[in-house]
This record gives structure tokens, C-alpha cells and sequence, in this order.
């Protein structure tokens, strides 16, 4: 099984709501990434969980929460968000680096989130 | 500074043709990715090349990389209309798990 799931496909929400985007691998991967991605343009690197722990915040504003119950799932907690942070989020997961070594990651279909 | 900055291009080709794409970056990398994303969808990983390696393919594919000029290009043979999306690359660091996304290239195929 190569695929990696995501929910929900479109989530609207108010700048005063609060929800979470889920996302889920069974590839076995101890690497996961969450991406933030705006119409026309690359994806960003959010966050990268490594072995369950947060390795990576790109500066994230804490209007965004990662979470990495365990090696499988990856959920981004949304607080108070801005209309700006309306995008395509995208989680991924790959193979843990080895030395010398780094991997392919594999995308799943991302959440369209409007904030409104 | 961002990596793998391809040349933004807008593609437009008749299907049966070939397509070519390329892309730039600027230090030392591990290795060089490309994904393919369809509108508004996840990206999909085509082919991965290691900086010790000049030249792969993959089925249509082929890739270069030019680690003294530090460029990478992505050739399509035999272009299909199912070959329309955004094409990314995306350069892999020693030392962590980034991956740095160029701009992107949009190619359509006119059948």
C-alpha cells in the first residue's frame, strides 16, 4: 500500500473555529511532513516529524499545531486562522534518511482549506 | 535561499511530442527529485537522481544532472494528453529532511 490518506477533501472554517486536518500512511514510514500549498506556486515545508518527534518547524505561526499520535498518523490542529491561510495542505511521509541516503516522498491528495 | 529553481515556464505542446523542462539550484545537494502534481492534487513522485549519477530514465522519462553547473533537466518523450499537470523539482539536503520545490513548470498536451 503506497498511499497516503487524507480528511478531510475540503474543510471551510470561521477565523474563530477549530479543527484539525488528519492524515494517514501504512508504508511503515517514520517520516512525515506537513506542506502548505497556495494556487500557482511550490509547496512549502511546514513541519517534519521524525521517529513521532517534531523535528522541523519552519516557523510556523502557533495558530497551527502539529501532532504525531503515532507512526502512522499525523493531524494539524487549526486555531484562529487568518483568510491568508487559505491553501492546499498536503501532508507526506517517507523513509527515515539513513547516512548518505534520502528518499522519495509520497503525497497525499491534500485539504482544500478556506478560511473565511 | 530557495533550491531547485526551475525556469517558470508555461509548456504548451502537441501530444506525440517531446517536452522539456529544467531546473536550477544552488549548493551542494544529495539528491534531485521530480514530482508531477495534476490540478489542485497531491504530487507525485517520478523519478529521484543521486549526485553521484549523470543520467536516469524511467519509462518516457529521462533526467540529467549537471552537479558542475548545478542544473537538471526532465525530458517527456511521446508527450500524452494525460501528461498535463505542474512539474516540480525539488532538491534533497545531507543532514536533514528537506526538500526545496522550485517554481514549477505547467505542461499541456493538446491531443
Amino acid at each position: 500500500d503506497t498511499e497516503v490518506t487524507q480528511t478531510p477533501k475540503h474543510l471551510v472554517m470561521g477565523m474563530t473555529n477549530k479543527k484539525s486536518l488528519k492524515c494517514e500512511q501504512h508504508m511503515g514510514h517514520r517520516a512525515m511532513y506537513w506542506y502548505k500549498q497556495k494556487a500557482k506556486k511550490p509547496p512549502e515545508l511546514m513541519f517534519v516529524y521524525s521517529y513521532e518527534k517534531l523535528s522541523i518547524n519552519e516557523s510556523v505561526p502557533s495558530r497551527f499545531s502539529p501532532e504525531c499520535p503515532n507512526s502512522s498518523l499525523l493531524n494539524l490542529h487549526l486555531h484562529a486562522l487568518q483568510p491568508e491561510d487559505s491553501a492546499l495542505y498536503l501532508c507526506a511521509s517517507s523513509q527515515e534518511p539513513t547516512s548518505g541516503q534520502r528518499y522519495e516522498q509520497y503525497f497525499g491528495p491534500g485539504t482544500r482549506l478556506t478560511v473565511t | 535561499s530557495q533550491q531547485g529553481e526551475e525556469d517558470p515556464q508555461a509548456l504548451s505542446i502537441q501530444e506525440g511530442e517531446n517536452a522539456t523542462m529544467n531546473c536550477s539550484y544552488k549548493t551542494s545537494i544529495n539528491n534531485l527529485q521530480w514530482y508531477r502534481q495534476n490540478s489542485g492534487r497531491g504530487l507525485v513522485h517520478l523519478i529521484l537522481i543521486r549526485s553521484n549519477e549523470r543520467e536516469k530514465h524511467s519509462g518516457r522519462l529521462r533526467v540529467t544532472l549537471d552537479t558542475s553547473k548545478k542544473s537538471s533537466s526532465l525530458l517527456i518523450t511521446a508527450s500524452r494528453a494525460a501528461d498535463t499537470a505542474s512539474y516540480f523539482c525539488a532538491t534533497g539536503y545531507y543532514g536533514n529532511n528537506r526538500l526545496a520545490f522550485g517554481k514549477g513548470n505547467q505542461v499541456v498536451v493538446i491531443p
